[in-house]
């Protein structure tokens, strides 16, 4: 079967870094996304990565390795609006998206 | 309208009764899709359209069905609901379905809740 994992639950504090695990068992791979979604609020795009390495978008940054299913998505100069859950899904050979069940991220001052 | 739209934003339902979900993009993508959320569940994929005029079922489509006569509109009925369909069920739309890189844009979402 496909798989996404996520941590339920973190906790980090206001201006530090955090970064969030994903772990994918899929069948077949054509890219991997990082959503964020606040309480209440519908999903909004954050990062696509389909080659192994390292994207940068600002105090955001997402990682893939493809032999090791293995993702990350790496917060920075965390801000209390950085509370929200961070959903990752796999597409998979039929370009459906697979998606993990999200992690919630709290913010502390 | 900008984006995407669904309607109505929430709604209490008794069992059995029929409920059509409304969702309109005015991006002209071609692919949409109905999801559905559940606490501690991840998304789950109910039915999709790659193109007007075709349908597909996702991972949980049963109970459900859905109809595409064009770009814009991708409604979703419950023909008869059942409380276990009570959930958030968000639409979304992406300019097509078979790129790899194709992000999908989410409307607000129908919070539905069936007793």
């Amino acid at each position: 079967g496909q798989n996404i994992d996520q941590p339920t639950e973190m906790t980090a504090t206001e201006g530090a870094i955090v970064q969030i695990n994903c772990t994918y068992q899929t069948s077949g791979f054509n890219g991997l996304f990082w959503y964020q979604q606040h309480a209440g609020e519908a999903p909004t795009f954050l990062s696509y990565n389909v080659l192994d390495g390292l994207e940068e978008k600002g105090r955001f940054s997402s990682f893939l390795s493809r032999s090791k299913g293995y993702s990350y998505l790496l917060l920075k100069e965390l801000q209390m609006k950085d509370s929200a859950s961070y959903l990752c899904a796999v597409r998979d050979r039929d370009y459906q998206l697979i998606w993990g069940a999200g992690t919630k991220l709290i913010i502390k001052p | 309208i900008a984006g995407i739209t669904q309607a109505p934003t929430s709604q209490i339902l008794a069992a059995g009764r029929r409920m059509t979900l409304r969702c309109t993009q005015d991006m002209r993508h071609n692919a949409m899709y109905w999801y559905r959320q559940d606490l501690g569940l991840g998304l789950r994929l109910i039915h999709y359209s790659n193109t007007a005029g075709t349908t597909g079922k996702g991972e949980v489509p049963d109970g459900y069905s859905v109809s595409r006569a064009n770009t814009d509109d991708f409604p979703l009925t419950l023909a008869s609901a059942v409380p276990s369909q009570t959930s958030v069920y968000f639409c979304a739309s992406s300019l097509t379905s078979e790129s790899s890189y194709n992000e999908q844009f989410f409307g607000p979402g129908t919070r539905l809740t069936v007793l």
